[in-house]
């Protein structure tokens, strides 16, 4: 069935050093994942996006790369801060309609001072 | 410009009763979509809104229902709640939904049943 799953639950990495979470999808048909971050208390907050036609894209710090043959999304995180310590999700949407966003289960980093 | 806002943010029912949460989209935005948050289901969509109409729906009882005013803010509500309804219930909007309008969220309304 449709869903988007993360590898691990837990990554801690030093702070300065690159962190990269994985996710893994299970539906061919999805043409659009987005990465979300969420602190402890508040919603999810949009980091970065990336269309099925592509397979790689960088924003700020952030590189979100999408290989499409494995299904298998990443989020690369340059030179991790200590306020980017958080739970993120990779999302799906677009199958169900724009709107209806499919979450993974979450990765929480911990960046180590 | 605003964020979504969602209130209220904290609350406490008793198991039976019904509850009503508010969610005020950004300025500009047309579609208002629900989820809920928990730590055992993690994220998950309950429905969205456009232009007063429910547009699309997830899997979750009749108990829980919403509507969408003119002015594009909605609410969600949940009757007749169970112990398993306490959650994170996130309000998310975005321009339109058509196309891959980035979403939204807002800071949540924690509902507790007890």
């Amino acid at each position: 069935g449709e869903s988007v799953g993360l590898h691990l639950p837990t990554l801690s990495v030093q702070e300065g050093d690159n962190s990269i979470i994985n996710c893994a999808y299970s539906n061919s048909a999805s043409d659009y994942f987005i990465w979300y971050k969420q602190e402890s208390g508040k919603g999810p907050q949009f980091i970065i996006d990336i269309r099925s036609n592509m397979d790689k894209r960088q924003g700020q710090r952030v590189t979100v790369l999408l290989n499409k043959t494995v299904k298998h999304l990443s989020l690369q995180i340059a030179a991790t801060q200590p306020g980017d310590s958080a739970v993120y999700f990779c999302a799906e949407t677009g199958t169900g309609g724009y709107q209806k966003v499919t979450f993974g289960t979450g990765t929480k980093l911990q960046v180590i001072p | 410009k605003a964020g979504v806002t969602q209130t209220p943010r904290y609350l406490i029912k008793t198991r039976g009763q019904q509850v009503t949460l508010s969610c005020s989209p950004i300025s500009g935005h047309r579609s208002v979509s629900w989820y809920q948050q928990t730590p055992g289901q993690g994220l998950q969509f309950l429905f969205e809104y456009f232009s007063e109409t429910q547009r699309n729906k997830g899997n979750f009882p009749g108990r829980f229902s919403g509507r969408q005013f003119s002015n594009s803010r909605s609410e969600m509500n949940v009757s007749t709640l169970e112990l398993g309804d306490s959650a994170l219930y996130l309000c998310a909007s975005s321009l339109s939904g058509e196309e891959r309008n980035t979403i939204y969220f807002g800071e949540g309304s924690w509902l507790t049943v007890v």
